[in-house]
């Protein structure tokens, strides 16, 4: 258990919709990154958060968005689904402390039918 | 930017040896991770190593390092059929971007 808990594990939804990924990072982690893995695409960085604020982004579309609360948690927005959006997303948080290593959520399977 | 390759497969035998090979472009790389993903599951980590390092040993695994090349290579000893899975690579500039490879499909036949 890596400490990192993420919300729904798995989510059916149509296109065209919009769904929201919810991200608890492990307990004193400032940090708060977002990927998607696919098939075709790997492990893809979309943004990272800091301590609420937006820290670096990635490949992220316009039709995601992000927050970091100031609880530290984080959500992530997919809007306008296409069936191309169906990925695993994960959420990752990590320490200042130490080598940086970041510590993966379980990973959010999003289907887009 | 940041790039991180590595080779998509790797088939082997229980109880042989397994590499898995990485490089990387950016010369400020401070630390150098191996990830592993079990089907279904998140990225855990396996080890770490800093680039002062040349050589990192844990059990069944070592890391080696070459700053020079940019290369990195995970060992596995004795390799097990749970060892099999899918193996990242990722760097970490000093400027803190983390950057992580295609990740290495290793598979282990009895």
């Amino acid at each position: 258990d890596s400490g990192v808990t993420q919300t729904p594990k798995h989510l059916i939804t149509a296109t065209g919709q919009r769904v929201t990924l919810r991200c608890s990072p492990r307990s004193g982690d400032l940090s708060v990154y977002w990927y998607q893995q696919s098939l075709d695409q790997g492990l893809q960085f979309l943004i990272q958060y800091y301590n609420g604020e937006e820290r670096a982004k990635g490949n992220i579309l316009e039709r995601f968005s992000a927050q970091q609360f100031p609880d530290l948690h984080s959500e992530l927005n997919l809007s306008s689904l296409e069936l191309g959006d169906s990925a695993l997303y994960f959420c990752a948080s990590s320490s200042r402390q130490g080598p940086g290593e970041l510590f993966f959520g379980e990973g959010s399977r999003l289907t887009v039918l | 930017g940041e790039d991180v390759e590595q080779s998509l497969f790797l088939s082997v035998r229980e109880g042989d040896s397994s590499v898995i090979n990485c490089t990387y472009t950016d010369s400020s790389s401070t630390y150098l991770y191996w990830y592993k993903q079990e089907p279904g599951a998140g990225l855990q980590l396996l080890t770490y190593i800093f680039s002062n390092m040349d050589m990192k040993q844990d059990q069944r695994l070592t890391v080696l390092l070459n700053k020079k090349d940019k290369h990195l290579s995970l060992r596995i000893a004795d390799t097990q059929t749970g060892d099999s899975a899918i193996y990242f690579c990722a760097a970490r500039t000093s400027y803190g971007k983390l950057t992580f490879g295609q990740g290495t499909i290793l598979t282990v036949h009895p």
